[in-house]
Order: structure tokens, then sequence, then C-alpha cells
């Protein structure tokens, strides 16, 4: 069955630091990846989508990777603030936006 | 621009009674999904709609969970009867549905919080 994977439940890193976090995916051929960010009691909020065809994209202190032979998307925030503390997910969509899945999240803490 | 709006935010019900939940997507957006999200996990996707037609349902359990989107506007998602499993929140979420681009970016509305007892 399709099975999407976050690295870590939680990840704790200093300010100033970069933050890299993990997806992998199997048993799925994804025409997108897409990262959120979630904060407590909120809904979902879209960061960055990048094609199956593309290797990296950047958006200010955000760049995320797709490998699509390892089936793993690497998402970096670069010189992390304790604003970026939340929790990430990746999610994988197939062509035509349909079988979305989702990851269950990293929850990020940056400490001053 | 007005995002997604949904509608209550928090229900509480006892097990076997029905619950319905009300979502109004952003103005002109084709794609409406709902997400069931149970605590310390990601969103799981119940049922995608493109305009007023069903695309995928196939994680929906249609014994107890239904859901329409009259006029290709405004949804609603019902639950009859209600489990225990299922307290969780119910996300909405709406795209433009316009593939390329960022025409698949979704934007999710805040949630119902619903506790089964």
């Amino acid at each position: 069955s399709q099975k999407i994977e976050q690295n870590s439940e939680a990840l704790n890193i200093q300010e100033g630091k970069t933050a890299t976090l993990t997806c992998n995916y199997t048993n799925y051929s994804p025409a997108y990846l897409q990262w959120y960010r979630q904060d407590p009691g909120r809904g979902p909020v879209f960061l960055l989508l990048i094609r199956e065809n593309e290797k990296e994209k950047r958006k200010e202190r955000l760049k995320v990777t797709f490998d699509t032979t390892l089936k793993q998307s690497l998402f970096h925030i670069t010189a992390s603030q304790p604003a970026d503390s939340a929790t990430y997910l990746c999610a994988l969509a197939g062509s035509s936006a349909s079988k979305i899945i989702f990851g269950s999240g990293t929850r990020l803490s940056i400490r001053p | 621009e007005a995002g997604v709006a949904q509608s209550p935010r928090y229900k509480i019900i006892e097990k076997r009674q029905s619950v319905a939940f009300w979502c109004n997507p952003i103005s002109g957006h084709a794609t409406l999904y709902w997400y069931q999200q149970i605590l310390g996990q990601g969103p799981k996707l119940l049922i995608q709609f493109q305009n007023n037609g069903v695309v995928d349902d196939s994680q929906l359990p249609k014994d107890r969970f239904s859901a329409e989107r009259l006029k290709g506007v405004d949804s609603t998602l019902k639950i009859q009867p209600a489990k225990l499993e299922d307290s969780a929140v119910y996300l909405c979420a709406s795209s433009p549905g316009v593939a390329g681009g960022e025409g698949e970016t979704q934007y999710f509305g805040p949630g119902t919080r619903l506790l089964v007892l």
C-alpha cells in the first residue's frame, strides 16, 4: 500500500542553524510533492510545491529537494528562527491533484 | 481575499448521534477537499470534489459519512451515526483546480473540532 513517512516526530535545533526535514515514500509515483506548515489549532498553510521533473525549489529561506529515485524529499529552513517553530507536513499527489496523501508531520522547535 | 470558511468550529456529541459540518471555499475555486485529522497524525483525505462531481471518495466510510457539494460551491459533510473514533478535526480545503503553476495549492480552513462522547 502507499506509504509516506516523515523522518521524526520532533526536531529541536538552535536558532540560526539549518533545519532539515525528511519525507520518504513507497509504492507511489507522485506528479508533485508539497510542504505545508501547521500551527496548533489551525489548518495547514501551503509553503512549496515541487514537481516530479524538478530537483530543487527555493523560496526565501526555504529549500526543497525531490529525488524520485530515492523516493525522498528534503525540506530545509536556513537561518532558523523561533517563529519557524511549527509542525511541517509533506503531501504527495498524482496527476490532476488526485490520490493526495499526507505524512504525519514533524514538529520543529527552534530554541533561542 | 476571504479564506476558506468552516462552521461550526467546535462540536461535542454523543455516540450514535448525527452531526453536519459546513464549508464555504474560496470564491472561484473548482476543487474542494474534506480531510479528517486525528490528533498527532497528518490529514487523511475523505473526499475530493471537482466542481460538484466526486473525484475521489475511496477513503470515505460510506456507511456513516456522506458529503455533497451543491452547485459546485458550498459543501456539507455529515456523519450518521457517529462513533467514538470519529473524534478528530475535520478540515476543508479548496484549490483553483487548474493543473500547472500553483493551481494545485490547497487553502485550508480552520477546521471543525469534533468530540464524540
